[in-house]
């Protein structure tokens, strides 16, 4: 199983950029980068996913540099709603006995 | 996407009981999983719950200690058993959906928190 490394913590102000970098360096071939928020008092939930270059969707961008040792995500113009913890996970959840494990997390602090 | 109810939401329960949570998905799924959250940290897989098999438990987790039924593709049950204040936790049922990414996608339900005193 690939190991993740995020920072803990990070803060930021409301209307920033943020971007959370999350290591891998021992990811498979067969592995997707998949990132997940979570509230307090909620189960995580999915927000963006990528296998290479760049993902983006109506909430997030995600880039994955061409080795995929690293993955970046990125939060624009950020609101105090997004105070949260982002997990960065690798592998893949479809098939096989692969299965998704849960690094320390990134908890994110908007400030106003 | 999968909707996943768990019951119970939470609970107060006294050293040396026994605790059965359920997990019902709306949808039939293969994988269903277990994790534990303890209070301020990450998510920790207790096992996989297999349909009509037993559980794969991870290292650090047993059957004796959290037994898991998985009877059909929608419902399973932990069960904490015997439990102390270190049992403290949320346990969240989780389900890989079907379909749409490649890389898979975790649903999980909102949890149960346990507190035992």
């Amino acid at each position: 199983l690939a190991k993740t490394t995020q920072p803990i913590s990070m803060d930021s102000y409301e209307g920033q950029e943020v971007n959370i970098t999350c290591s891998h360096n021992n990811i498979a071939t067969n592995d997707y980068i998949t990132w997940y928020q979570q509230f307090p008092s909620q189960g995580p939930r999915f927000i963006i996913q990528g296998y290479k270059t760049k993902v983006k969707n109506e909430v997030a961008s995600l880039f994955i540099p061409a080795d995929r040792k690293s993955s970046t995500l990125s939060l624009p113009r950020v609101s105090l709603s997004d105070t949260a913890v982002y997990y960065c996970l690798v592998g893949v959840g479809t098939f096989g006995n692969e299965k998704l494990t849960f690094g320390t997390g990134t908890r994110l602090t908007i400030i106003p | 996407s999968a909707v996943i109810s768990q019951k119970p939401s939470r609970d107060i329960c006294q050293r040396g009981t026994s605790l059965t949570i359920q997990c019902q998905v709306d949808s039939q799924v293969t994988m269903m999983f277990w994790y534990r959250q303890q209070p301020g940290q990450s998510l920790t897989l207790i096992a996989t719950a297999n349909q009509g098999s037993e559980a794969t438990y991870e290292s650090g987790f047993v059957i004796d200690k959290f037994p898991i039924s998985r009877p059909n593709l929608t419902f399973s049950t932990l069960t904490v058993s015997n439990m102390s204040p270190e049992d403290s936790s949320i346990y969240l049922c989780s389900v890989v959906g079907s379909g749409r990414r490649r890389g898979g996608e975790l649903f999980f339900g909102e949890g149960s928190r346990l507190t035992v005193l």
